[in-house]
């Protein structure tokens, strides 16, 4: 059965520093999304991405945050300075039209 | 406003018996719902998805959406313990880009 792969798994990185995070979303879907739960919260919707552009950004997707698709494959999320705050589980998901939205396995971001 | 709120328990309850998960929410979360269940750090999983009022049965699983008192159920019949994780409900409201909106969770622990 076809899945939404993410890597790496984990990451540590120092504050300040830029970090990508990658994914390959279900081949035949066509929206994707970034989400981040921070330990013991709720999961956060980031941004959404349709036709290779942003569709929709909630509050926490500021400048230091952006999305690509470089490739008919990949799905990325850069962080260019991150914070301590940034410190969170980060899921890829993608779905194909108005139907349920499939959750990667996540990217443990780890800033100190 | 909180859009999406649940119970976050835990909630117990023994082998083989009924596990009913509650949610509510907001005008702004309004069109489509579905409950994921999350195992401690892994990834949210599709149990269900809701879309109109009534019942909706899967299994095991029976999603009931009421959109008159803005309430979403999950009940869970034969719990095993395989079943004690977080179980998320999301909502989102509409549109083929719109992210979902999580409540906190529900953990579940079904006794042996």
């Amino acid at each position: 059965e076809p899945e939404v792969t993410q890597t790496p798994s984990h990451q540590v990185t120092q504050m300040g520093q830029e970090v990508i995070l990658r994914c390959v979303p279900i081949s035949n879907h066509l929206y994707f999304y970034w989400y981040r739960q921070i330990l013991g919260q709720k999961v956060e919707f980031l941004v959404s991405f349709y036709n290779n552009e942003i569709s929709e950004k909630s509050e926490i997707f500021d400048d230091q945050f952006s999305v690509e698709r470089p490739d008919g494959s990949n799905f990325t999320l850069k962080i260019r300075s991150t914070k301590l705050e940034d410190s969170a589980m980060y899921f890829c998901a993608s779905k194909r039209y108005q139907e349920t939205q499939y959750f990667g396995p996540g990217t443990r971001l780890l800033v100190l | 406003q909180k859009e999406v709120e649940q119970n976050s328990g835990p909630l117990s309850v023994p082998e083989g018996a009924i596990a009913s998960l509650n949610c509510t929410y907001s005008d702004r979360v309004s069109q489509s719902f579905f409950w994921y269940r999350q195992y401690s750090g892994k990834s949210p999983e599709l149990i269900m998805s809701i879309y109109s009022n009534g019942d909706k049965e899967d299994g095991r699983f029976t999603a009931q959406l009421n959109k008159a008192s803005q309430y979403v159920s999950l009940l869970i019949r034969d719990s095993q313990p395989s079943d004690s994780a977080t179980y998320l409900c999301a909502g989102y409201s509409g549109g083929g880009a719109d992210g979902l909106t999580f409540g906190k969770g529900t953990h579940l622990i079904i006794q042996p």
